[in-house]
């Protein structure tokens, strides 16, 4: 089944101690990004990244680091949370041809 | 830089009957996409339809069209009769074409969301 999955789906952590979100898609797909979604502000993106080891910055990259090593993978790296990052983190990947962009379940994360 | 405005917070809807969603943006481009996503309880983003700012005629996909009208940057959602199972949260977003490259390659800029909830 062509998905897009993130682990963990749910993560309560304290101010400072690095986290990890994952992010896989079994599609081939080329481009890949994350989102937060906080209320009343819609999803922002924060990186993006448009082949292996060609990452950049979205909308709202403060506080956030990502990687692509490998096609399939993209993950978020948090080194230092702090509670403003407490939202709803969403991966997602399409083609670089193609316009669609298909998402992942999304990643709740609380930081205390 | 392109913005998105879905200007009501929350609509609500009788089964069977009909909803328009509002959606305006502001962009310079002149080719660009424009889609609308539906978040259920689930959290999962689902997209619902898209429509190509080069084509006139207006997307439909079921129950679900657009309204669009280029000139005033306007991109409505009709949802036609209504289901229980259409309760959810609405985000109309705007993409630049990829060829125009930049920072905002492949940018999803999406707007604050629409809670449709649908009343048997």
């Amino acid at each position: 089944e062509a998905q897009v999955t993130q682990n963990p789906r749910y993560l309560i952590t304290v101010t400072g101690k690095k986290l990890t979100v994952t992010c896989s898609q079994n599609m081939n797909h080329e481009y890949m990004s994350w989102y937060r979604q906080d209320p009343g502000l819609g999803l922002r993106q924060i990186y993006y990244s448009m082949n292996v080891e060609v990452t950049d910055k979205g909308d709202v990259p403060e506080g956030y680091k990502v990687s692509r090593k490998e096609k399939r993978n993209f993950p978020l790296i948090l080194e230092s949370p702090s509670p403003n990052q407490t939202s709803l983190y969403f991966c997602a990947s399409s083609l670089i041809k193609g316009n669609e962009q298909f998402f992942g379940p999304g990643t709740r994360l609380t930081v205390l | 830089a392109q913005t998105v405005t879905q200007s009501q917070p929350e609509m609500s809807v009788q089964e069977a009957e009909t909803v328009t969603l509002s959606c305006t943006y502001d962009t310079s481009e002149n080719n660009y996409y424009l889609f609308w996503y539906k978040q259920p309880p689930s959290r999962q983003m689902i997209l619902v339809i898209r429509q190509e700012a080069y084509k006139q005629q207006n997307a439909t996909e079921n129950r679900f069209s657009v309204n669009f009208q280029k000139a005033a940057k306007s991109f409505s959602l009709k949802i036609s009769d209504s289901q229980l199972g259409d309760t959810a949260m609405y985000f109309c977003a705007f993409m630049k074409p990829r060829y125009a490259g930049g920072t905002s390659y492949g940018k999803l800029t999406f707007g604050q969301g629409t809670i449709l909830t649908v009343h048997p």
